[in-house]
């Protein structure tokens, strides 16, 4: 079966220090990967996706993610975190053929001033 | 539209009641999607379509929920005699192709609380 699973429900950061947000995969196959951002009370944003392209990958806002297969991770960095960066943060993957995603159970991610 | 729009923003219903949530696609976005979001952070596929076809509902509970999308007309999802574990925020998603590699686009959901 497929699945992502993340490994941290909550983690907090001061303004300004790197940001770590960890996401593994299972999967039998390379399978596509998102990074999806929820603020509250708001829909979902696509911050990166990896498509077997390159495995470093950059998004929106700063943020990047490193596919490892040998880790079968996909974390997702950013070297300075700001106050706008609060938020909830999902790893996503994406199932062959059906095409619907498949979602981790989400990051809520804190910055302090 | 360049973005997924949904409506109502939020639904109140009691239990036993009729929910009908509506969603525009993307114009030009062939596939859209169905998400159940409960507890806030769980995430269910409901159902997809490709155009007006549905394309995979196997995540649809298909005794009270069903989902059309038909042309020129948003689409919908309908949840006949509501229940209170039907409470979530369900978000509707477009995309322009086929393919896991195909990113999907959100809208910012509906709320629907059953009482």
């Amino acid at each position: 079966a497929q699945s992502v699973t993340q490994l941290d429900s909550h983690v907090s950061v001061s303004e300004g220090t790197p940001v770590l947000l960890r996401c593994n995969y299972s999967s039998s196959y390379s399978p596509s990967l998102f990074w999806y951002v929820q603020h509250p009370n708001k829909g979902l944003q696509l911050l990166l996706k990896y498509t077997s392209a390159a495995t470093l990958v950059k998004g929106i806002n700063g943020f990047e993610a490193e596919f490892k297969k040998s880790e079968t991770s996909f974390h997702l960095t950013k070297p300075s975190a700001h106050m706008s960066d609060a938020a909830e943060y999902f790893c996503v993957g994406s199932q062959t053929g059906a095409n619907n995603l498949f979602f981790g159970t989400g990051t809520r991610l804190t910055v302090i001033p | 539209g360049e973005e997924v729009a949904q409506t109502p923003k939020h639904l109140v219903r009691g239990e036993g009641q009729k929910a009908k949530l509506y969603c525009a696609p993307i114009k030009g976005h062939s596939y859209v999607f169905w998400y159940q979001q409960v507890l806030k952070n769980e995430f269910k596929f409901l159902i997809s379509f490709q155009n007006e076809n549905v394309f995979d509902e196997t995540g649809m509970p298909k005794e009270r929920f069903s989902a059309k999308c038909l042309p020129n007309s948003p689409c919908s999802l309908e949840i006949q005699a509501t229940k209170l574990e039907d409470s979530a925020v369900y978000f509707c998603a477009s995309s322009q192709f086929q393919g896991r590699y195909n990113e999907q686009f959100f809208g910012p959901g509906t709320r629907l609380t059953v009482l």
